[in-house]
């Protein structure tokens, strides 16, 4: 399939270790966060959310952070395995997930044996 | 359960014509915006449907536009293509507008040339 990866920020991080992936946005009245991840010929996929009266949200492996003084958002992923090779991206929405989503520029994760 | 799908997955056109995606929304949802995902960038918002109206919009031109059926299916046109809507168009599903998150399809790949 193509790739959605090109020109994208890239992390490259070993087999088990812990991957941070990081993210600024830009509406300060956005109100609902999602992480989203996009493996190459397919649409993405719901990894995390969180609302902005939260700071931390952890679910299965993963961990989003929001920061809404500096409007930064973060996913953690633990034990990172290759099946977590993929674009990341974040978005926002000021609409408690009613309005349309905006989309952040992605980052690649590839995931070295 | 089938989730989001979208037809075609490819497809050629020409500078000036114009062409018809499909999608048909998760089972059980109500709602589906429309992005669109330029190679390397992330997905930016088109509309949303919801009751078969278009209830938000993003910045695009009038060439572009949609419909949703009473099934909650959608359609999105494009007229007078240009070679700079050569990207993959993303159709997500939601239900009551997105509150309880979204579901992407897999896409369509749309050429001009």
């Amino acid at each position: 399939g193509e790739s959605v990866g090109l020109h994208l920020p890239t992390l490259s991080v070993q087999e088990g270790d812990n991957s941070i992936i990081n993210c600024a946005y830009s509406n300060s009245a956005s109100d609902y966060f999602i992480w989203y991840k996009q493996e190459s010929g397919k649409g993405p996929q719901f990894i995390i959310d969180i609302r902005s009266n939260m700071d931390k949200r952890q679910g299965q492996r993963v961990t989003v952070l929001l920061n809404k003084t500096v409007k930064h958002l973060s996913l953690q992923i633990a034990a990172t395995q290759p099946g977590d090779s993929a674009v990341y991206f974040c978005a926002e929405s000021p609409g408690g997930g009613a309005d349309g989503l905006t989309f952040g520029k992605g980052t690649h994760l590839i995931i070295q044996p | 359960d089938a989730g989001v799908t979208q037809s075609p997955t490819h497809l050629i056109k020409t500078r000036g014509q114009q062409v018809t995606l499909r999608c048909s929304p998760k089972s059980g949802h109500d709602t589906v915006s429309w992005y669109q995902q330029a190679l390397g960038q992330g997905p930016q918002f088109i509309f949303q449907y919801y009751e078969e109206e278009e209830r938000q919009r993003g910045n695009f031109p009038d060439r572009f536009s949609g419909h949703q059926f009473p099934n909650y299916s959608s359609e999105l046109n494009v007229n007078a293509l240009l070679l700079g809507d050569s990207a993959l168009y993303l159709c997500a599903s939601s239900l009551d507008r997105g509150h309880g998150g979204y579901t992407f399809g897999s896409g369509t790949r749309l050429t001009v040339v």
